[in-house]
């Protein structure tokens, strides 16, 4: 299964857009990007996935580099309550959720 | 819609004193359920996860055990609990050929 790296925690001022990068240098072809956030003692929330294509929604904005080897997640806009843990996951071949460490976001007025 | 519970969502127990902790899911079937636990500033570890009714496929050894009596109830328990039990407990669940995993309150839990 494939494993992701991201920085351990970064900053972001209210209204600008945060930009969360991902490392999956390993990731295999049928395998998805997925974001997941955790708001402090609330249990994580789904963002975006994707596997070739960027993606947006209502939330935020996926991008894949085209080899695949990594990703960013674009908050366009950040507010306050946007600060989180964010998690970039590879599901694996088993279809298991496999979790790291995450990013802490920041955001600051 | 459909919603996850789980309770209690905050635990106090000794070393060596029995667990049970439940999570419920409302609005859907068959549902795959997951048990998943959270230490202090780590990432989420799988515990347990549940495919149907009585089926519990477990992914790290440890003195927990899981069950699912009926097909949207999903029960962790433990006979007798360590200090290293003590942690943030998480219930999420999926339907069936989708990937997305909606996640419960969870449920913090201190053993001392």
């Amino acid at each position: 299964d494939a494993k992701t790296t991201q920085p351990t925690s970064m900053d972001c001022a209210e209204g600008r857009a945060a930009n969360l990068p991902c490392n999956h240098s390993t990731i295999s072809g049928n395998e998805y990007v997925y974001w997941y956030r955790q708001i402090h003692s609330q249990g994580p929330q789904y963002i975006i996935h994707g596997l070739k294509n960027n993606e947006t929604n209502e939330m935020a904005s996926l991008i894949i580099t085209e080899d695949r080897k990594s990703s960013t997640l674009i908050l366009p806009h950040a507010t306050l309550r946007d600060t989180a843990v964010y998690y970039c996951i590879v599901l694996g071949n088993n279809r298991k959720l496999i979790w790291g460490l995450g990013t802490s976001l920041a955001v600051n007025p | 819609s459909q919603t996850i519970h789980q309770w209690p969502a905050t635990l106090v127990q000794p070393v060596g004193s029995p667990l049970s902790l439940e999570c419920t899911v409302e609005g859907t079937s068959n549902p795959n359920l997951y048990w998943y636990r959270q230490a202090a500033g780590r990432g989420l570890q799988l515990l347990f996860y549940s495919v149907g009714i009585g089926q519990i496929s477990s992914e790290v050894p440890q003195n927990l055990s899981a069950s699912r009596p009926q097909d949207r109830q999903f029960i962790l328990s433990s006979k007798k609990l360590l200090l290293s039990d003590s942690g943030f407990y998480l219930c999420a669940w999926k339907r069936t050929g989708v990937n997305e995993q909606f996640f419960g309150p969870g449920t913090r839990l201190t053993v001392l």
